[in-house]
């Protein structure tokens, strides 16, 4: 099944609300963890991504922090704007013995709304 | 600085046909990978290609699909005897070397197979 999880397929939030989107992931041996956007007809885009040594990390307006003791993962979205309108997805590296380890498990993905 | 390009955009294909999806990596990028999303869902790893090296395939299907990455060229995904199933938007990625830090996304190849 699949290792990396969302809680809500749906988030709608007001225009300049701060959003939080969540992730489980169920391997402990992930060590690298990032987070998606994705734009109706386009390729996903970075936005942060946190290593498996630390519990949180601050980018320009977004913070994602990570809950290793139940395998947890979340994005902050801080005064959101329209532009914020995608769906975001987390996605994992495992580090799996004999390959895969250049590929990232996705999550199903979030789609954040927001509303003027 | 060109990013990472696919061609076509969209593409459509009659059940039994051949696929053909290509992904020039960006400039100085030498590793490819590509990925497979259903609707509604998120990005499948299928395969990992170097220069004239396939890496890692362990996402790929056992039948139909190929991918190759020449010398010279784009990398190509190959789907032969095309399914209805085979319906997805095809992603790939290029980074300058291994690992998943240096992703850069393309903006996908939509296959619908009718």
């Amino acid at each position: 099944g699949e290792s990396v999880g969302l809680h809500l397929p749906t988030l709608s939030v007001q225009e300049g609300d701060n959003s939080i989107i969540n992730c489980a992931y169920s391997n402990s041996a992930s060590d690298y963890f990032i987070w998606y956007k994705q734009e109706s007809g386009k390729g996903p885009q970075f936005i942060i991504d946190i290593r498996s040594n630390m519990d949180k990390r601050q980018g320009q307006r977004v913070t994602v922090l990570l809950n290793k003791t139940v395998k947890h993962l979340s994005l902050q979205i801080a005064a959101t704007q329209p532009g914020d309108s995608a769906v975001y997805f987390c996605a994992e590296n495992q580090r799996v013995q004999g390959g895969g380890a250049d590929g990232l498990t996705f999550g199903k993905g979030t789609h954040l709304i927001i509303q003027p | 600085n060109a990013g990472v390009m696919q061609n076509p955009r969209h593409l459509v294909r009659r059940r039994g046909q051949e696929a053909r999806l290509r992904c020039s990596p960006m400039k100085g990028h030498s590793h490819v990978y590509w990925y497979r999303q259903l609707p509604e869902e998120g990005l499948k790893f299928m395969v990992y290609l170097q220069k004239e090296n396939i890496i890692d395939e362990s996402g790929m299907p056992k039948e139909r699909f190929s991918a190759e990455f020449p010398k010279e060229g784009p990398s190509i995904l190959r789907i032969q005897q095309v399914v209805r199933g085979d319906s997805a938007a095809y992603f790939c990625a290029s980074s300058p070397s291994s690992g998943v830090r240096g992703y850069t996304f393309g903006s996908g190849t939509r296959l619908t197979v009718v």
